[in-house]
């Protein structure tokens, strides 16, 4: 089936320590988007890319990077997580025409 | 200002009928999403709202009012796996279809 996947579904990480997630799409989806949602919160849009466009919130916060080396991958980059960013972070993908966004399962994200 | 709301908590019946609403105010308007979340997973689309009136699938059912700024959502014959937050979505304008969310409401479906 097609689908979007994020990998790993459970992060721990250390203050300060560098973490990569990850999320693929088979739904041949043009544009990627990547949300952070904490808990009891709606999800926050970071970034998106149109194509290869990278499109960053004005309000994300540089700490956040993040790379799309081909259609169907994606990755978010946390340079220095901090407490803070311990979150639960969703990968979503649409194709342009389209109205309906597909999320992932999540990335659920702790920093000890 | 972008700005959704909704309620916080609701509580329903099984098998009773329920209401969630949401209000808007944003900058642009290009349709109302609704999504499903259970606890720890993923949103998964409900219904999509861009003109106004009910749209009905299934046991779900989404009402729109571009004028009032107004949707909500309907539940018939809940069930136990109903249980859920249930986030609004607005579209905004541009190509790249950014997603407003509300902060959901967390209904809980009593036996």
């Amino acid at each position: 089936d097609a689908m979007v996947i994020q990998n790993p579904r459970y992060q721990v990480t250390q203050f300060g320590k560098p973490v990569t997630l990850s999320c693929s799409q088979t739904l041949n989806h043009n544009v990627m988007y990547w949300y952070q949602q904490k808990s009891s919160q709606a999800p926050k849009l970071l970034f998106h890319y149109y194509d290869k466009d990278f499109n960053n919130e004005a309000d994300t916060p540089d700490n956040f990077q993040s790379r799309r080396p081909n259609t169907s991958f994606c990755f978010l980059d946390i340079r220095s997580p901090g407490l803070g960013d311990a979150a639960m972070y969703l990968c979503a993908t649409k194709r342009t025409g389209t109205d309906t966004q597909y999320f992932g399962p999540g990335t659920r994200l702790t920093v000890l | 200002g972008q700005n959704i709301d909704q309620p916080t908590e609701m509580t329903a019946t099984e098998g009773a009928i329920v209401q969630i609403n949401c209000t808007y105010q944003t900058s642009g308007f290009n349709g109302l999403f609704w999504y499903q979340q259970h606890a720890g997973e993923a949103p998964t689309f409900l219904s999509y709202n861009v003109l106004d009136g009910l749209e009905e699938k299934g046991r779900f059912s989404s009402f729109l009012s571009r004028s009032k700024g107004y949707s909500y959502l309907l539940l018939k014959e809940l069930q136990m796996k109903d249980s859920a937050s249930y986030l609004c979505a607005v579209k905004g304008g541009g190509a790249t279809n950014k997603l407003i969310f509300g902060t959901g409401t967390l209904l809980a479906v009593q036996p």
